[in-house]
């Protein structure tokens, strides 16, 4: 049964530094999107994209982060100078047309 | 905007039935789910739904009633391994909108 993968499973980074999390979709799936959770809190929605642009962010997904698909398969977030509030699980999630999100095992993000 | 609540915490008996409530404002609705959460893990998809009534799936089943704005989610037979985060989230446009969560313990 296909699958989102997700690399790294845990990352930690010094705060101020740049961190990249990556993200493999379901080949066939259209829509794609980040959900971040903090330890102890919500699932909380981040971005999503679609047809090679971001169709919707919320207001966590400041000037900060960004998103890219550059190839045909990878999906990937950028933090560009993360902060010690960072500190979560990062989730990627895939859907088709229809109303079915696939979550990926997601990414621990530790900032020191 | 949305607002999703959820009891915070239930604790029931291994073999017992539990529900958990789910009430939901949102100014946008296609769907209701229900996601179960291991800690450290991610959601996995339990039920969906988009009408009003009862959708049965195995052990599980989930009520919707978009009038009230209100659903729950239906275990029975509980076991151990049931002992998790139950997340009520609404689909809203193209985006999944999640509660805080209902952490359930299933005692022997």
């Amino acid at each position: 049964e296909p699958e989102v993968t997700q690399t790294p499973s845990h990352q930690v980074t010094q705060m101020g530094q740049e961190v990249i999390l990556r993200c493999v979709p379901i080949s066939n799936h259209l829509y794609f999107y980040w959900y971040r959770q903090i330890l102890g809190q919500k699932v909380e929605f981040l971005v999503s994209f679609y047809n090679n642009e971001i169709s919707e962010k919320s207001e966590i997904f400041d000037d900060q982060f960004s998103v890219e698909r550059p190839d045909g398969s990878n999906f990937t977030l950028k933090i560009r100078s993360t902060k010690l509030e960072d500190s979560a699980m990062y989730f990627c999630a895939s859907r088709p047309t229809v109303f079915e999100w696939f979550f990926g095992p997601g990414t621990r993000l530790t900032v020191l | 905007g949305q607002n999703i609540d959820q009891p915070t915490e239930m604790t029931a008996t291994e073999g017992a039935i539990v529900q958990i409530n789910c009430t939901y404002q949102t100014s946008g609705f296609n769907g209701l789910f229900w996601y179960q959460q291991h800690a450290g893990e991610a959601p996995t998809f339990l039920s969906y739904n988009v009408l009003d009534g009862l959708e049965e799936k195995g052990r599980f089943s989930s009520f919707l009633s978009r009038s009230k704005g209100y659903s729950y989610l239906l275990l029975k037979e509980l076991q151990m391994k049931d002992s998790a985060s139950y997340l009520c989230a609404v689909s809203e446009g193209n985006k999944l909108v999640f509660g805080a969560g209902t952490i359930l313990r299933v005692k022997s």
